[in-house]
C-alpha cells in the first residue's frame, strides 16, 4: 500500500514557541491531505483539510491563527502549532488518499506532541 | 450531517474466539463506503476492511469479515479466530462515494486474552 511518512514521531517543546510536523507522501501525490487530532483513548478529530496550492478548509472551533497548515506541494504538507500551550500537547495524526475515487487513505504514524 | 457511532466502548475475548464489534451510522446519502481502522499502542492507523455501499455482499479479509446492514444502517465487524495481536483500539468510519473527508466512530478497545 501507499505510504505516508509523518515526522516527528515525538517532540517536547516549550510554552509559547512553535513546533512544525510534517506529512510526506512517499509513493503518490495528494491534492488533499488531513490533519486530526486525538486525545488520550478518544476518536480521531478532523481538524484541517490541507488542500495543494490554496488555503486549508479549517474544522469549526479550530483556529487557524494557532494551528497553521501548509501544502506546498503534492506530496507534502506542514501543520505549525503557533505559541503552543499545555493544551495544545496532544496526538497529531495525518492522512493522505491517492488520486481520487474508491481509494483508501493512509495514515502517517502520528506525532505525539508535549508542552511544557 | 453524517454520524457514526460504537456503542460498545470496550470489548473482550478470549484467545481463538469470535467477537463482534457494533457500529451503526447515519447518512442520507445512498452510495458510500464505510471502514474499520485498527489502532494498535503504536497508534498506526491500519485499515482492517471496507464495504462499499452499493455493494449487498459483505466484505471479508482472511479473520475478518463484516456483517453490512444498509436499511438498518448498522456495520458490525466479526473477527474470527482472535489473536493477541488484534489487541487494538476499532474505529468504524464512513466517508462518502464522492468525498473524501472520514468521519469516525468513538471507538471500541478489544483486549485479546490468552
Amino acid at each position: 500500500g501507499a505510504v505516508v511518512s509523518q515526522h516527528p514521531s515525538r517532540v517536547i517543546c516549550k510554552s509559547g514557541t512553535s513546533v512544525k510536523i510534517e506529512c510526506r507522501s512517499l509513493d503518490f501525490q495528494a491534492t488533499t491531505m488531513f490533519w486530526y487530532r486525538q486525545f488520550p483513548k478518544q476518536s480521531l478529530m478532523l481538524m484541517a483539510t490541507s488542500n495543494e496550492g490554496s488555503k486549508a478548509t479549517y474544522e469549526q472551533g479550530v483556529e487557524k491563527d494557532k494551528f497553521l497548515i501548509n501544502h506546498a506541494s503534492l506530496t507534502l504538507s506542514t501543520l505549525t502549532v503557533t505559541s503552543a500551550h499545555p493544551e495544545d500537547s496532544s496526538f497529531y495524526i495525518c492522512s493522505a488518499r491517492p488520486g481520487g475515487g474508491n481509494t483508501e487513505a493512509f495514515f502517517g504514524q502520528g506525532t505525539r506532541l508535549t508542552v511544557v | 450531517a453524517q454520524t457514526v457511532t460504537q456503542s460498545q466502548p470496550e470489548m473482550s475475548v478470549q484467545e481463538a474466539e469470535t467477537v463482534t464489534l457494533s457500529c451503526t451510522y447515519d447518512t442520507s446519502e445512498s452510495d458510500y463506503y464505510l471502514f474499520w481502522y485498527k489502532q494498535p499502542p503504536s497508534r498506526q492507523m491500519i485499515l482492517v476492511i471496507r464495504q462499499e455501499a452499493y455493494k449487498q455482499q459483505n466484505a471479508t479479509e482472511n479473520r475478518f469479515s463484516v456483517n453490512f446492514q444498509k436499511a438498518a444502517k448498522s456495520f458490525s465487524l466479526k473477527i474470527s479466530d482472535s489473536q493477541l495481536g488484534d489487541a487494538a483500539m476499532y474505529f468504524c468510519a464512513y466517508r462518502t462515494h464522492s468525498g473524501s473527508r472520514l468521519t469516525f466512530g468513538e471507538g471500541t478497545q478489544l483486549t485479546v486474552n490468552p
